[in-house]
């Protein structure tokens, strides 16, 4: 069964940094593309970024580029996002979700990454 | 990356069907059948309903059918049940390999 659990979401102050997790099981993720998808808080879902396979390609919204950096551990079977200098509007429940090149296959239930001061 | 157009909510009885609609533009849907459907329930992660514009993942219910024209792309739903009442996001493959969702339905069964 495929799994996927997120991790490191919280309380952070605008401009601060925060760096999810994403624990990977249940498949090989070196197979995957695989990406973070953002839905703030009564709103609509907001992809954020993927990542291919084995790394080498990393794609990003328009609104986190130069903020936010994707990247994947696959000998720890982990997907990570570093996100730096966060705004208020960055508030949102963050979702690790397997694929990406063309949809979203499976989701992890999310977490909650709040910026306030 | 401006998100897809889809109608803030749509409606039905049990038994009928429903479309939702998915507009974008000939950056995205227009361009490319990699157009997917998620179903949101309340507090629950999403799950993907179709898959490039007309695909149907194992496990999900051939009431569920997608299809596309032109620029726009289109959830129907036959054999309206209770448990379809959720949010619907279509998702798009665009420009400069990123990807674009709409800004989600709220399907109510009456």
């Amino acid at each position: 069964e495929v799994q996927l659990v997120e991790s490191g979401g919280g309380l952070v102050q605008p401009g601060g940094s925060l760096k999810l997790s994403c624990a990977a099981s249940g498949f090989t993720l070196s197979d995957y593309w695989m990406s973070w998808v953002r839905q703030a808080p009564g709103k609509g879902l907001e992809w954020v970024a993927k990542i291919n396979d084995d790394g080498s390609e990393k794609y990003y919204v328009d609104s986190v580029k130069g903020r936010f950096t994707i990247s994947r551990d696959n000998a720890k079977n982990s997907l990570y996002l570093q996100m730096n200098s966060l705004r208020v509007e960055d508030t949102a429940l963050y979702y690790c979700a397997r694929g990406g090149k063309s949809y979203f296959a499976s989701w992890g239930q999310g977490t909650l990454v709040t910026v306030s001061s | 990356q401006s998100a897809l157009t889809q109608p803030a909510s749509v409606s039905g009885s049990p038994g009928q069907s429903i479309t939702i609609s998915c507009t974008g533009t000939s950056s995205d849907v227009g361009s490319s059948n990699l157009v997917s459907w998620y179903q949101q329930h309340p507090g629950k992660a999403p799950k993907v309903m179709i898959y490039e514009t007309t695909q149907r993942p194992s496990g999900v219910s051939n009431r569920f059918s997608g299809s596309k024209s032109g620029n726009t792309a289109s959830l129907t739903i036959s054999g309206l049940q209770a448990e379809d009442e959720a949010d619907y996001y279509c998702c798009s493959f665009a420009g400069g390999s990123t990807l674009v969702f709409g800004g989600g339905t709220k399907l109510t069964v009456l």
